[in-house]
């Protein structure tokens, strides 16, 4: 069935640094991908999405390209900064109407 | 407001005792979700619904059970609770399927004694 890799964490960075967070997909048909970002304490939020092979979507700072050939959609950043600490998900809709959640990686970021 | 709410947002019990967490959106949407948060596995879908009177499973169902009897409501039930359903739940509705952005309420952390 579907399925969601996520790079495990946790991750730390000091400010500035050059953020990547590595997620791959295993899927039939053509899913949707997301980036969900979860602050302490609070629900999930949507960061980024893209529903197509080569798609990149963007927010805030965050970048990251829908790749069929590598089945991967690693999130970056090119500079973290103290808010982005949080918890964030890779996930796949599927074809098959269920969505899947990578185990999530747990950033913080250091002044 | 567009948004999903979710009520209790806490909630200790006891083995055996029958509860129900309720799930609302006010965006027209026809999908709806439920997830459990735990630590180190993620997000896992219990149930999903496409549209009214119809549901269906996600990965991790047994325990539970949800009814959609109206476009926004989605409750979810459990009929006798045990420890190893402790964990975090959250309500998320989309457009139309889960290739759609979804929308997340705020959860509701249940503690089974």
């Amino acid at each position: 069935g579907d399925s969601v890799t996520q790079m495990e964490g946790p991750v730390t960075l000091s400010e500035e640094a050059f953020l990547t967070i590595n997620c791959t997909y295993t899927a039939t048909g053509y899913p949707s991908l997301f980036w969900y970002v979860q602050y302490p304490g609070e629900g999930l939020q949507l960061l980024l999405k893209a529903t197509k092979a080569d798609d990149k979507g963007s927010n805030k700072g965050f970048e990251a390209t829908y790749r069929k050939e590598t089945t991967s959609f690693h999130l970056e950043k090119g500079s973290v900064q103290v808010s982005d600490s949080a918890v964030y998900f890779c996930a796949l809709g599927g074809t098959g109407n269920q969505f899947y959640f990578g185990t999530g990686t747990s950033l913080t970021v250091i002044p | 407001e567009a948004q999903v709410t979710q009520n209790p947002r806490y909630l200790i019990t006891v083995t055996g005792k029958k509860l129900t967490v309720t799930c609302s959106q006010n965006m027209n949407h026809e999908y709806m979700s439920w997830y459990r948060q735990d630590p180190g596995l993620g997000l896992r879908q219990i149930y999903y619904s496409m549209n009214v009177e119809v549901t269906d499973k996600g990965d991790v169902p047994e325990g539970y059970k949800v009814s959609r009897k109206e476009k926004r409501n989605f409750p979810l039930i459990l009929e006798s609770p045990s420890p190893n359903q402790t964990s975090l739940y959250f309500c998320a509705s989309s457009h139309r399927a889960a290739g759609d952005t979804q929308y997340f309420g705020p959860g509701t952390r249940l503690t089974v004694l």
